[in-house]
């Protein structure tokens, strides 16, 4: 399987701040790496897709980047819906694998 | 719009076996494949497995191989997951979720609201 590794697990954020999670991939995944935004209790919802496409209706202060096994998602100007927790999953191999998830808390 | 619904809690006891229907609307619903995906308490996502459109194939993964079974209702388009043999360990979330695309089958994009299923005795 196709290991996926984010960090930091936890993040401290105000309000307007810009922050950056990070994945890495066990494996050359090419660009083929999603990123979920998930709230308590609610199901996880797709932010970014192809490492830098947008899902339609998301925000355009989310952006990612990153190809081979090196990804970023970078939220700008942080708003309070934003702390939340977030995934990274790759989508190479049919057995897709989630990273391990960044909370995003507010400082 | 693409619309998931899942059936409700349950609670089973160890060794039972598991059922979970998802019902679809919005879509063409043999078009798309459907995954499966768990969450227990705390933790990360983790895929079990998923149904191909169109052929209804299915995929499963290796943690869970002789385990899971996918089916689906095309005429009442509802999917279904199957999970025997249950443990405490099995005790979590369990999302049904749409692929993103005909073509990008790998991608589970839309996700229905998830059924807690606790294994208790």
């Amino acid at each position: 399987d196709i290991q996926m590794t984010q960090s930091p697990s936890t993040l401290s954020a105000s309000i307007g701040d810009r922050v950056t999670i990070t994945c890495r991939a066990s494996q050359n995944i090419n660009i083929w790496l999603a990123w979920f935004q998930q709230k308590p209790g609610k199901a996880p919802e797709l932010l970014v897709y192809m490492a830098s496409t947008l899902q339609s209706g998301v925000p355009s202060r989310f952006s990612g980047s990153g190809s081979g096994t090196e990804f970023t998602l970078t939220i700008n100007s942080l708003r309070p819906d934003d702390f939340a927790t977030y995934y990274c999953q790759q989508y190479l191999s049919h057995h897709v694998t989630f990273g391990q998830g960044t909370t995003l808390e507010i400082k | 719009q693409v619309q998931l619904v899942q059936s409700g809690a349950e609670v089973k006891m160890p060794g039972a076996s598991l059922k979970l229907s998802c019902k679809a609307s919005g879509y063409t619903f043999t078009s798309f494949a459907m995954h499966w995906v768990r969450q227990a308490p705390g933790q990360s996502l983790e895929w079990m497995g998923r149904i191909n459109g169109g052929s209804g194939n299915t995929k499963y993964s290796q943690n869970f191989q002789d385990r899971v079974t996918l089916t689906w209702d095309t005429s009442a388009k509802i999917a279904y997951m199957e999970l025997s043999s249950l443990g405490s360990g099995d005790t979590a979330i369990y999302f049904c979720a749409r692929a993103l695309s005909m073509t990008v089958v790998a991608l589970p994009g839309h996700w229905g609201q998830g059924t807690l299923v606790t294994v208790s005795s």
